[in-house]
């Protein structure tokens, strides 16, 4: 089955600053979803772009989808301490990728946000 | 909202017993729900999808045999991983699929920290 790739792998930026993760994919997809992380917790679902969708905003976080490219793009502005996680994209290619109906994640960038 | 509950959070036990984790939505019907396996520092795998009244789907790689799926009902779902071993020990983690919904909907549970000694 397909596998996202996220990079950087790890990102430290400083409080204040914007921090972006990109997201790679192979196969044709329906939709793709951003999650967070905190360590040893469960997942936050924090937006989904469609395949039809270019670019969604929520709060501080903006999302791409460049379906040519097989790419995503998450920004998150203004960072503040409290987003320190591990942030996934995944994919949704249920019949599309000829692969599972569930949702393939990539490997996750993890986020440090120095006070 | 839609809320998933797993039970239990975190499970302790010993090489070559079972353990069986449950996946409830609590406040919607779920036809199908999923299961993913996260190792430390790693990424969720999907595992199996759990069907209402059939049998799961299993992943390449995945021993149908040594996890046990049971959807008996719209709202539950349960894995139990048999003759556990070390190896085996991992955050289980679910998700549900809204009965009707637009495909793209899941929720996702808190996750069963699985550790065998």
């Amino acid at each position: 089955s397909q596998q996202g790739e996220e990079d950087p792998q790890a990102l430290s930026i400083q409080e204040g600053e914007n921090a972006t993760m990109n997201c790679s994919y192979k196969t044709s997809i329906n939709n793709l979803q951003w999650y967070r992380q905190n360590s040893g917790r469960g997942l936050v679902h924090l937006i989904l772009i469609r395949s039809n969708e270019r670019e969604k905003h929520s709060g501080r976080l903006r999302v791409t989808l460049d379906t040519s490219k097989k790419s995503s793009s998450l920004l998150i502005t203004a960072s503040r301490a409290a987003d320190t996680a591990s942030y996934f994209c995944a994919t949704d290619a249920g019949l599309l990728g000829g692969g599972a109906d569930g949702l393939t994640f990539g490997k996750g960038t993890h986020l440090i946000i120095q006070p | 909202g839609a809320v998933v509950s797993q039970h239990p959070s975190r499970v302790i036990c010993k090489s070559g017993t079972s353990v069986k984790i449950e996946c409830r939505s609590l406040d919607f019907q779920a036809t199908t729900m999923f299961w993913y396996r996260q190792f430390p520092k790693q990424s969720l795998m999907l595992m199996a999808t759990s069907n209402e009244g059939s049998k799961a789907t299993y992943e390449q790689g995945v021993e149908k045999d040594k996890f046990l799926i049971n959807h008996a009902s719209l709202t539950l779902s349960t894995l139990t991983v048999t003759s556990a071993h070390p190896e085996d020990s991992s955050f289980y983690i679910c998700s549900a699929r809204k009965t009707g919904a637009r495909t793209d909907t899941q929720y996702f549970g808190p996750g069963t920290r699985l550790t065998v000694l």
